[in-house]
């Protein structure tokens, strides 16, 4: 079953618009980590954010903001203004512990394109 | 210089050759990780080693081997390449607080 739903595939917008793209999770532990990345043209993977299952807070960073509501398993981005250089896909992961090991690591989702025309 | 350094940055190889993807850091982490990217399907988890004597399969080890030579080497090995291996692939780094990755820049697969 898939763990991370990124159920946008493609978002396309006009320069200075507001986007959200959307993430929801299946988990069954109780503590875990949630991030998003960005993978611009040029394919690198890029850190965006970093949330724990304990702390709800939204954030705000410049013209990016984080909504995490634990409620619906949901931990939605969204660019404010956007621009051009926005321009990438841009994935939501979980880290939670693999069933065969034990061990953590991170289930990405399918990712969402994100195009912003100028 | 890059933190995570992977070699080569393209390969084109036919069907059936054997290929070593190589990944290099610096950071000092015990965990490193191989991941397959392919378009509509996000990155997915090949294998995983927490340390040097401590290798795990992840969800699409299938056709793939790695190696930990060290701590900061770790290797991911076709044994004998397919068509539909053809993907980008990842390697990554972590300190294991907090599960966040370091990203190398990536290798770009063909297999003819």
């Amino acid at each position: 079953a898939q763990k991370v739903t990124q159920a946008q595939t493609e978002i396309s917008v006009v320069e200075k618009e507001d986007v959200t793209l959307d993430c929801v999770y299946e988990t069954r532990d109780t503590t875990y980590y949630l991030f998003w990345y960005k993978q611009p043209p040029s394919g690198e993977l890029v850190f965006l954010i970093r949330r724990n299952s304990f702390d709800e807070q939204n954030e705000i960073s410049g013209r990016y903001s984080w909504n995490f509501q634990k409620s619906t398993s949901s931990f939605n981005f969204t660019i404010t203004a956007s621009q051009v250089v926005d321009s990438a896909v841009y994935f939501c992961a979980l880290s939670e512990r693999l069933r065969d090991t034990g061990r953590r690591a991170l289930t990405f989702g399918s990712g969402t394109r994100l195009q912003v025309q100028p | 210089d890059a933190d995570v350094t992977q070699t080569p940055r393209n390969r084109i190889t036919k069907t059936g050759k054997r290929i070593m993807l190589e990944c290099s850091q610096t950071k000092g982490h015990d965990r490193m990780y191989w991941y397959r990217q392919d378009p509509g399907l996000g990155l997915r988890l090949i294998y995983y080693s927490f340390d040097v004597k401590d290798i795990n399969k992840g969800e699409i080890s299938d056709g793939y081997s790695v190696s930990r030579q060290a701590q900061a080497k770790f290797s991911l090995s076709l044994e004998s390449a397919i068509p539909n291996q053809t993907a980008l692939y990842f390697c990554a780094t972590s300190d294991g607080s907090g599960e966040k990755l370091f990203f190398g820049s990536g290798t770009q697969l063909s297999v003819l």
